[in-house]
């Protein structure tokens, strides 16, 4: 089955220390997309990529760097610069096209030990 | 700055109730407003509305869009169970971007007791 897998479904950080989460999709799609949750709080966007080796920065992407080196992958990693990491955060993707209609992974818990 | 409001905030139902749930928002360059499902983790995709007044239904979820007053609803009639997750509203406009932009509501937490 075609989907997003995100991983690992749960993370603990240390003070100082960066951490990656993984993204990977087999939907072919060209769009990658990281959100962040928070409660009471709307999903906001961290960065996003519309194609390989490109990508841009969303609302909130102080603390956090990207890649995109291949289509399926699209990792995130939370610095040491970010100082509340401690949140949902969600992996999506879309169609070229549909921007708006995303397609997301199951998400990945950050705790800050 | 673009914004969506959901209300309730969380709603608690039995099975059989009709809720609905509402979403109102403020962006520049409106261009279609979506509904999302999050059941546990994965927020899957419910409804994407771009006319007012044109009802969009899905079994027994619907949902419609008033553009003058800038707002929808999501009815979810005889609700069941299974029907317990987070409902996310998102607008996405044009942001002067290729990508547009995607504002996401805070999101109604419905729970529904057998």
């Amino acid at each position: 089955d075609g989907g997003i897998t995100q991983s690992p479904k749960y993370l603990f950080r240390k003070e100082g220390q960066n951490v990656t989460l993984s993204c990977e999709q087999n939907l072919n799609h060209d769009a990658m997309y990281w959100y962040r949750q928070d409660p009471g709080q709307g999903l906001r966007l961290i960065y996003y990529s519309q194609i390989v080796n490109d990508f841009q920065k969303g609302d909130i992407a102080e603390g956090y760097s990207v890649s995109r080196e291949k289509k399926e992958s699209f990792p995130l990693t939370v610095t040491s610069a970010q100082k509340n990491p401690t949140a949902f955060y969600l992996c999506a993707s879309s169609k070229p096209g549909q921007n708006e209609k995303l397609f997301f992974g199951s998400g990945t818990q950050l705790s800050v030990l | 700055e673009d914004k969506v409001v959901q209300s309730p905030l969380s709603l608690v139902v039995h099975e059989g109730d009709t809720v609905t749930l509402n979403c109102s928002y403020e962006v520049t360059n409106f261009r279609s407003l979506l509904w999302y499902k999050q059941e546990k983790k994965a927020p899957t995709f419910l409804f994407m509305l771009t006319s007012s007044g044109i009802e969009k239904k899905s079994g027994r979820l619907s949902s419609i869009l008033d553009k003058k007053e800038l707002f929808s609803i999501l009815n979810i009639t005889a609700t069941q169970t299974g029907d317990s997750a987070v409902y996310l509203c998102a607008v996405h406009s044009t942001g002067g971007t290729s990508y547009g932009k995607l504002t996401f509501g805070q999101g109604t937490i419905l729970t529904v007791h057998p």
